[in-house]
């Protein structure tokens, strides 16, 4: 059973820089798979972040993709998130999780809540 | 961006009842198109894929149909477990990745 674990502050400040983990256990990140982050503000939908392989190749969401990177550490079956210049606006729960075969994710992390504030 | 949108924002249903949500496409995707069921303070999870093919678990009163526009979950039986906020994605549009607001199904 494959299991995703974020993660990373939960407090950062404005314009500074968001960053989270997302440790993948029960399974290879090595695998077929795409791993992908998405958000939830508070209350409201969720919102498709990027994705990375284990190559290294990445796409992003291009509405966030000038702010967004997104790296894979194989040795340590994980991968990362990083978003830059953030606003309040960037508060929400970030969830990491697998691309099942396009993207459908299939198993998602519990979530952690990043908000944004001084 | 393809917007989806969701209907009812809200469905008020009897436990054992049949409940039917819907989501259209501002577009065609296809079939590229997921379910997901989010309950309090978990992650969504995947229910149905593809439009109609339902995931690794999923008891068979959950099924979804449709193309192009024009989506439907329904669940069969209502079961005290099933009463949750429901998220269609579509797919078909990648990078551009959208999910619709959500339907809120809650007990009668």
């Amino acid at each position: 059973q494959v299991q995703l674990q974020e993660s990373g502050p939960g407090l950062v400040k404005p314009s500074g820089t968001l960053s989270l983990t997302c440790a993948v256990s029960g399974g290879s990140i090595s695998s077929s798979n795409w791993w992908s982050w998405i958000r939830q503000p508070p209350g409201k939908g969720l919102e498709w972040i990027g994705e990375i392989y284990h190559s290294g190749s990445t796409n992003y969401n291009p509405s966030l993709k000038s702010r967004v990177t997104i790296s894979v550490d194989k040795s340590k079956n994980q991968f990362s998130l990083k978003l830059s210049s953030v606003t309040a606006a960037d508060t929400a729960v970030y969830y990491c999780a697998r691309n099942l075969q396009k993207w459908e994710f299939d198993y998602w992390g519990q979530g952690t809540l990043v908000t944004v504030s001084s | 961006e393809i917007v989806m949108t969701q209907s009812p924002a809200t469905l008020s249903v009897s436990p054992g009842e049949r409940a039917t949500l819907s989501c259209r496409a501002s577009q065609s995707v296809s079939s590229n198109l997921a379910w997901y069921q989010q309950k309090p303070g978990q992650a969504p999870r995947l229910l149905i894929y593809g439009a109609s093919t339902r995931a690794t678990g999923i008891p068979a009163r959950f099924s979804g149909s449709g193309s192009g526009t024009e989506f439907t979950l329904t669940i069969s039986s209502l079961q005290s477990e099933d009463f949750a906020v429901y998220y269609c994605q579509q797919y078909n549009n990648w990078p551009r990745i959208t999910f619709g607001q959500g339907t809120r199904l809650e007990i009668k």
